[in-house]
């Protein structure tokens, strides 16, 4: 199958600071790619998608000045968690498709610890 | 609204055969994939139908009835390393992925 790596794979940091991460379709062109976060126990909670070239279409309840989206190339996303806090600690999940109808191919995951 | 269920954990003894069911109510349906998911790790993917009938891929088998909005995934051979959550999601007509909550399974030496 398609690989799609996530970096880092984790992460902790201080309260009040920004943490990024990346999302890469390494021998694929992702035209959509998703972001998830799981928290322990817990279902897959969709946060956003995001289509190459276009702003980040944000689930409710997620703040989109927090969790900044940005899909600049076709192989290519990044998540930044802007002023994280404590409550941010999940484990953060990427995916990419190439078409519509294809599967959802998942990174490897970030854990965000903020202290 | 849209619906997915299936059920929360399962157990099953090593080597045999387990069944975990998925029904589901969507706007639309444009496949059904199931993932596992390892604790601590992200979802991988092991099957996608679309139209009715059984899949299989080795040990695992997929099935699929759209009349009735059920799949199943049945594991054989069970494997300790079969211990996981598997996930059921529909994609609906949008080709938005619906997540079940996903039947965490349980495997007993």
């Amino acid at each position: 199958g398609a690989v799609v790596s996530q970096h880092p794979s984790r992460v902790i940091c201080k309260s009040g600071t920004s943490v990024k991460i990346e999302c890469r379709s390494l021998d694929f062109q992702a035209t959509t790619m998703f972001w998830y976060r799981q928290f322990p126990k817990q279902s897959l909670m969709l946060m956003a998608t995001s289509n190459e070239g276009s702003k980040a279409t944000y689930e409710q309840g997620v703040e989109k000045d927090k969790f900044l989206i940005n899909h600049a190339s076709l192989t290519l996303s990044t998540l930044t968690v802007t002023s994280a806090h404590p409550e941010d600690s999940s484990f953060y999940i990427c995916s990419a498709r190439a078409r519509p109808d294809n599967e959802q191919f998942f990174g490897p995951g970030t854990r965000l610890t903020v202290l | 609204g849209q619906n997915i269920d299936q059920p929360t954990e399962m157990t099953a003894t090593e080597g045999a055969i387990v069944q975990i069911n998925c029904t589901y109510q969507t706007s639309g349906f444009n496949g059904l994939f199931w993932y596992q998911q390892h604790a601590g790790e992200a979802p991988t993917f092991l099957s996608y139908n679309v139209l009715d009938g059984l899949e299989e891929k080795g040990r695992f088998s997929s099935f699929l009835s759209r009349s009735k909005g059920y799949s199943y995934l049945l594991l054989k051979e069970l494997q300790m390393k079969d211990s996981a959550s598997y996930l059921c999601a529909v994609l609906d007509s949008n080709y938005q992925l619906i997540w079940g909550a996903g039947t965490k399974l349980i495997i007993k030496p």
